[in-house]
């Protein structure tokens, strides 16, 4: 298994502004997940985007891959207060069967 | 509700003393992962099972730790003579298998102190 790393470690934006998170990993991948962690809660999955694909959107969330600089991002429009949370990359490695490896998530903080 | 159910959702105990967790899965996922999270950090993998098998345990379980999942339902995690160490919140998960591209549905965890 494999760890994504996430950047930055802590993000501050006023409500209505745009978000952008980082995730680098190290090894090939069959697709990355994205999951959101509210305070105190388990973490809820957002977003999947396979190997062979470079965008995937989901109503106010964009992510993008590039399997060429083993890199994705996920891009929060028009932020809410109720989008504060940790925010977590999963690179999912080919074949594997395994578990998902998390790193230290960004930490969005959306101030109204 | 038919999300991933922790109980009990806190627990406080001394040093020394067991503590067992339970966790109910999504009814038709064959997965079900144990993971711990410490505060400012992400889930770290303890173990997983595939129906009843237990196919993958992590360095981070110790021989204080322990899980099950008899008849492939529900898992209970076991963590004996506590250390203050253990404090931390203990997530279960579950997927629908196999595959790589499936997604994990998380509990909301179960919060140990260990005082």
């Amino acid at each position: 298994s494999q760890q994504g790393e996430e950047d930055p470690q802590a993000l501050s934006i006023q409500e209505g502004e745009n978000a952008t998170m980082n995730c680098s990993y190290k090894t090939s991948i069959n697709n990355l997940q994205w999951y959101r962690q509210n305070s105190g809660r388990g973490l809820v999955h957002l977003i999947l985007i396979r190997s062979n694909e470079r965008e995937k959107h989901s109503g106010r969330l964009r992510v993008t891959l590039d399997t060429s600089k083993k890199s994705s991002s996920l891009l929060i429009t028009a932020s809410r207060a109720a989008d504060t949370a940790s925010y977590f990359c999963a690179p999912v490695p080919p074949g594997s069967a395994r578990q998902l490896t998390f790193g230290s998530g960004t930490q969005l903080t959306v101030l109204p | 509700d038919t999300g991933v159910s922790q109980n009990p959702r806190h627990k406080i105990t001394k040093r020394g003393q067991n503590v067992t967790f339970r966790c109910d899965p999504i009814s038709e996922h064959n997965r079900l992962y144990w993971y711990r999270q410490t505060l400012g950090q992400g889930p770290e993998f303890l173990t997983y099972f595939q129906n009843e098998a237990q196919l993958e345990k992590s360095r981070l379980l110790s021989d204080r730790f322990s899980a099950e999942r008899p008849k492939g339902s529900f898992s209970t995690l076991e963590i004996q003579r506590t250390e203050q160490g253990d404090s931390a919140m203990y997530l279960c998960a579950s997927s629908l298998g196999p595959g790589s591209d499936k997604s994990l549905h998380f509990g909301n965890g179960t919060r140990l102190t260990v005082t």
